[in-house]
């Protein structure tokens, strides 16, 4: 099964709201709300931003919001900080009973 | 607090096998099934597979069948993979994470800190 689709890369100014797209399948994303987003800097464990397509683990910003229309996820970063450049990915349950990642999109906080 | 501690660095020869550990504490081992995701330099989050620490069930990724085995201790709360067959692109950091569930969905949440293993003759 392939990959879920993330755009490489996207950036913005401090201040300013990007979004990231994860593109998946009526198999994956469009079937199940296990979906997952996970924020990474250099060197770092991956951590939990995003669960159950919209909810926050406590202590995650309110600036992240996650959502899901059909077989794409997005992960919504508000009042864009110096602290969010960092490599995020989505992940999402399939039929199969397999957990799929996005490859990945660089975030440049310009 | 929930924690995962994994074992230490590896450096194996090509063909050889590597077996790194996960030491769970701070809630019931057996109630949470344990994924292991690896991720090569540079490059994005693969998962590779579970164990389920009650019942030592264990479900693998594709494209590890035949060469991977994942078991766990339940006497001291740790989970296992054991990867065979090791080849230069198995060089990676292999992170074991805990399966966590509510009543609509299950996710990755924590990590353990991740353990480098290197396939280098």
């Amino acid at each position: 099964q392939s990959a879920l689709t993330q755009p490489a890369s996207v950036s913005g100014s401090p201040g300013q709201s990007i979004t990231i797209s994860c593109a998946g399948s009526s198999n994956d994303i469009g079937r199940y709300s296990y979906v997952s987003w996970f924020q990474q800097h250099p060197g770092k464990v991956p951590k939990l931003i995003i669960y159950d397509v919209d909810d926050r683990p406590s202590g995650v910003s309110n600036r992240f919001s996650g959502s899901k229309s059909g077989n794409t996820a997005s992960l919504t970063i508000s009042g864009l900080q110096p602290e969010d450049e960092a490599d995020y990915f989505c992940s999402s349950f399939t039929s199969s009973s397999i957990l799929l990642f996005g490859a990945g999109t660089k975030l440049t906080v310009l | 607090q929930v924690q995962l501690v994994q074992s230490g660095a590896e450096v194996r020869d090509p063909g050889a096998s590597v077996k790194v550990s996960c030491k769970a504490s701070g809630y019931i081992f057996t109630e949470y099934d344990i994924n292991w995701v690896r991720q090569a330099s540079g490059r994005g989050l693969e998962w590779m597979g579970w164990v389920n620490p009650r019942s030592g069930n264990t479900g693998y990724a594709r494209q590890f069948q035949g060469r991977i085995s994942m078991s766990r201790n339940t006497a001291i709360t740790t989970a296992y993979m054991e990867l065979r067959s090791l080849r230069s692109e198995d060089t990676a950091i292999y992170y074991c994470a805990r399966w966590s569930c509510s009543s609509t969905s299950c996710w990755l949440d924590p990590w353990g800190q991740g353990t480098l293993v290197t396939v280098s003759s």
